[in-house]
């Protein structure tokens, strides 16, 4: 079962466009969510995270919103550049003691073009 | 280390054959994760190490999967009579300390692509 949905599966976007990934869970014990980036041949790198107290948070050009009462949350690629391009994973994982498992979406393929 | 260490980056086996893949984490991290990534799939826990001792293995798929960390630092991960099912990449992760101390972040090594004939 998977505890993490992620959509879209593939996403091509131009280059300066707003690219969008959607994630939705059902567990209302995960209390962090976080977006790791993965280019091939690599380990997936964390690129943001929040928790759900809050809606938004920004860093640079990379926005996560949450919708807490709807269970889902977006990752929010503005200004796409070119590199960019990977394979980007929303997970989310409950702080409780010995539940340290981040449990991961099935991944979106992001190709951003010139 | 700068970052997560893993060897070997490639294996190549034969059905039935045992396997180990090991994992250096960053110097002073005593937390440390195995997942395993299916092609085309998102990372997939499979234990979790504090220090020496298994604090959750709940993710191993059955009992030809074992991991040990004997001195708190290096893991190896250990696969007997290894079928073609469990060709996948494994990663590992590390972080500074607990989930529950704060949202510790994971940091994953490139990861061991595992290939059974």
């Amino acid at each position: 079962q998977q505890q993490v949905k992620q959509s879209p599966q593939s996403l091509i976007v131009q280059k300066g466009g707003i690219s969008i990934i959607n994630c939705a869970y059902e567990n209302t014990a995960f209390d962090y969510f976080p977006w790791y980036q993965q280019f091939p041949g690599k380990g997936p790198a964390l690129l943001i995270a929040i928790r759900p107290d809050v809606s938004e948070k920004k860093e640079g050009r990379f926005t996560i919103s949450f919708n807490k009462s709807a269970k889902q949350f977006s990752l929010h690629i503005m200004d796409s550049q070119p590199g960019d391009s990977a394979t980007y994973f929303c997970a989310a994982r409950t702080d409780q003691t010995g539940a340290n498992n981040l449990f991961f979406g099935t991944g979106t393929r992001l190709t951003v073009i010139p | 280390g700068a970052g997560v260490s893993q060897t070997p980056s490639n294996k190549v086996t034969e059905k039935g054959k045992y396997v180990e893949l090991r994992c250096d984490p960053i110097s002073g991290h005593t937390a440390l994760y195995w997942y395993r990534q299916s092609l085309g799939q998102g990372p997939e826990f499979l234990i979790y190490f504090q220090g020496t001792g298994a604090a959750d293995d709940s993710g191993l798929p059955n009992d030809r999967f074992f991991a040990v960390r004997p001195e708190g630092s290096v893991s190896t991960l250990k696969i007997q009579r290894t079928e073609r099912g469990d060709s996948a990449v494994y990663l590992c992760a590390s972080s500074r300390g607990q989930a529950s101390s704060g949202a510790n972040v994971l940091t994953f090594g490139a990861g061991s692509r595992l290939t059974v004939l």
